[in-house]
């Protein structure tokens, strides 16, 4: 499995504020994604990556921008951070071998 | 929204039982997708079944794929109380940059 990580693992925030969150990952590969998850919907995705600095838009990504100068770091901002966005956001990469997606252990963002 | 739907919503039997879990979801898919989630934590890839294939096998895991009704079933065998988790599905459909829309989940519950 891809070594993933997400930081920080726990953030609490103001109205109004910009927030970025981290995705690393440390085998190289070229799909990289963000989802939210809130009860009663699963995961969203917000944004994905082809490849650095090759990205787009998911289902829910308004109030959202992502950036991936390496291949290693995807780079998940809220502009300015509503209570809306308070929920736990991963981020995955999609394996090679099965195809299937590994995630992140997750972010539990909450905005006040 | 592309998401799929789950069914059921939550799922309580007991060790040794089997369980039966159903998706369903709206659109031509290139494969589809079952992940675990235990409280607190991402989601791990379970099992991938192809859009050309109608029943795939892994341990105690049988997944079956209808693409005519757009449905699909992840059944557990001989649940064990570490089963106890929520269960997703997601499918990808074509043309797509690989992500994937995952439904909105069923919680199982196996009781010792």
């Amino acid at each position: 499995d891809a070594g993933i990580t997400q930081s920080p693992r726990h953030k609490v925030t103001e109205t109004g504020t910009p927030v970025t969150l981290r995705c690393h990952q440390t085998e190289n590969h070229r799909y990289m994604y963000w989802y939210r998850q809130d009860p009663g919907h699963g995961l969203r995705l917000i944004h994905y990556s082809y490849g650095v600095k090759d990205t787009d838009k998911g289902e829910v990504s308004d109030g959202y921008s992502v950036s991936r100068s390496k291949t290693e770091d995807f780079l998940l901002t809220l502009e300015s951070a509503t209570s809306s966005q308070t929920s736990v956001y991963f981020c995955a990469i999609r394996e090679s071998t099965n195809y299937g997606y590994t995630f992140g252990s997750g972010t539990r963002l909450t905005v006040v | 929204s592309q998401q799929g739907e789950e069914d059921p919503q939550a799922l309580s039997i007991q060790e040794g039982e089997n369980a039966t879990m159903n998706c369903s979801y709206k659109t031509s898919i290139n494969n589809l997708q079952w992940y675990r989630q235990n409280s607190g934590r991402g989601l791990v890839h379970l099992i991938l079944i192809r859009s050309n294939e109608r029943e795939k096998h892994s341990g105690r895991l049988r997944v079956t794929l209808d693409t005519s009704k757009k449905s699909s079933s992840l059944l557990i065998t001989a649940s064990r109380a570490a089963d106890t988790a929520s269960y997703f599905c997601a499918h990808q459909i074509p043309g797509s940059a690989r992500q994937l829309t995952f439904g909105s989940g069923t919680q199982l519950t196996v009781l010792p």
